[in-house]
């Protein structure tokens, strides 16, 4: 199985702040990773697909980068809005598999 | 508007058996793939099955194989979760997740149900 790592797990940042998340995946996904913010007690949100296409909707602050193993998922420009936790997933091979999930937090 | 709406969680004792629906309404079922995701209290997201726009495709996590059984009835835009010899590690929200691409073979999830509670104790 392909094994996703995110980092950090946990990360503090104030409104306005850049933050990346990053997720490494154990081989290849090639471009097939997307990215999903979750709130407590609520469903996740698709945010990117293929690595760093943006679902309809999603604000452009959100972007996704990389390909292969490695890859990124920034905010340029923090909102209130966006305190969750962030989920990588792969989906290039069964089973798909998620990344642990990034908790992002108002410093 | 496309929803997808679970039932069927509630209190079963280890070894029991339950199952999950998902109604689904506001775009053409039959055109895409679905998949049960699940979250235990607390923990992360991970996939549970997946099933081809068709039914003829299913896929499971390890973790579940053998024991679940992922299946949809197109004429009535419902998918399905079987689950038998649950476990208490099974305990979690279960979610049904619509693929974001009619017809792929890519699983990533665009729309998500509200999640129903399945919990194993006895």
């Amino acid at each position: 199985d392909i094994q996703m790592t995110q980092s950090p797990s946990t990360l503090s940042a104030s409104v306005g702040d850049r933050v990346t998340i990053t997720c490494r995946a154990t081989q290849s996904v090639s471009k097939w990773l997307a990215w999903y913010q979750q709130k407590p007690g609520k469903a996740p949100i698709l945010l990117i697909y293929q690595a760093s296409t943006l679902q309809t909707g999603v604000p452009s602050r959100f972007s996704g980068s990389g390909s292969g193993t490695e890859f990124t998922l920034t905010i340029s420009s923090l909102q209130p809005d966006d305190f969750a936790t962030y989920y990588c997933q792969q989906y290039d091979t069964y089973p798909i598999t998620f990344g642990q999930g990034s908790r992002l937090d108002i410093k | 508007e496309v929803q997808v709406v679970e039932s069927g969680g509630g209190l079963v004792q280890p070894g029991g058996s339950l199952r999950l629906s998902c109604a689904a309404s506001g775009f053409t079922f039959s055109n895409y793939g679905m998949s049960w995701v699940r979250q235990a209290p607390g923990k992360g997201l991970e996939w549970v099955s997946v099933i081809s726009n068709g039914g003829g495709g299913t896929y499971y996590a390890d973790s579940v194989k053998g024991r679940f059984t992922i299946s949809r009835d197109n004429s009535k835009n419902m998918l399905y979760l079987q689950m038998n010899s649950l476990r208490v590690d099974d305990t979690a929200v279960y979610y049904c997740a619509k693929d974001l691409r009619v017809n792929s073979g890519y699983h990533n999830f665009d729309y998500w149900g509200q999640g129903t509670l399945v919990t194993v104790s006895s």
